[in-house]
């Protein structure tokens, strides 16, 4: 059981918008910033958002995060099938003084 | 931009020490919390703990009686030891430097580590 939770799947087809969703609660989301990774097969994480909302610089502005109370949601535009793949939110939480993640979303371009 | 490396053995037997090293390349040592983050196959993110430049540490709390990391900021090194492993540890081990004020992350490409009985 993850600290912060996340849908196990999504999907929608290519050109089109999805959310994914992180809940968490005011020890960890609510409190410190949270960033999002995007797992391609067989790869390492990569960060696509950070602190919030901040983006790498070659991270493409499809890409985008928000944080609101104990919760946070990424969003990603103009999808391609290029973006399937599994993404995960992280953040710090303070009563277990650990970095917690998500238990991960496996989005499908259909 | 900072550069991670993972290396140490890809097979270790049960009940021995899982150790591993991090390289780092780019960026100032003590600028960045070290992290040593795993998953198993088809599972999820698990953090095992960070180290800062000075020493201090985080451990996850289930990983913590059998976890140690060390950090040598004259070789750009961090490292970490799992003893006594079972089959329940084998996982690819990434390590990961974030950030302390920008919050930013860097992965290494993931050490597989295999235990063997």
């Amino acid at each position: 059981q993850s600290v912060l939770t996340q849908p196990p799947s999504v999907s929608a087809a290519p050109g089109q918008k999805v959310t994914i969703s992180c809940s968490g609660s005011t020890s960890n989301i609510g409190k410190n910033s949270v960033s999002w990774f995007q797992q391609l097969p067989g790869t390492a994480p990569k960060v696509l958002t950070y602190a919030d909302n901040k983006r790498p610089s070659a991270i493409p502005d499809r890409f985008s995060a928000s944080k609101s109370g104990t919760s946070a949601t990424l969003d990603i535009t103009g999808l391609q099938t290029g973006d399937e793949a599994d993404y995960y939110c992280a953040t710090w939480d303070n009563s277990l003084s650990a970095l917690v993640f998500g238990g991960g979303t496996k989005l499908t371009v259909l | 931009q900072v550069q991670l490396r993972e290396s140490g053995p890809q097979v270790v037997k049960s009940w021995e020490t899982l150790a591993l090293t991090c390289s780092v390349s780019g960026g100032a040592i003590n600028s960045y919390s070290w992290n040593w983050i795993r998953q198993s196959a088809g599972k999820g993110l698990e953090w095992i703990g960070r180290i800062y430049s000075n020493g201090n540490t985080n451990y996850n709390a289930s990983l913590e009686s059998r976890v140690t990391m060390s950090i040598d900021t004259s070789r750009r090194q961090f490292s970490l030891k799992l003893t006594s492993v079972t089959a329940a540890d084998t996982a690819m081990y990434f390590c990961t430097g974030r950030g302390i004020l920008t919050g930013m992350h860097y992965w290494g490409q993931g050490a597989l580590v295999t235990v063997s009985s």
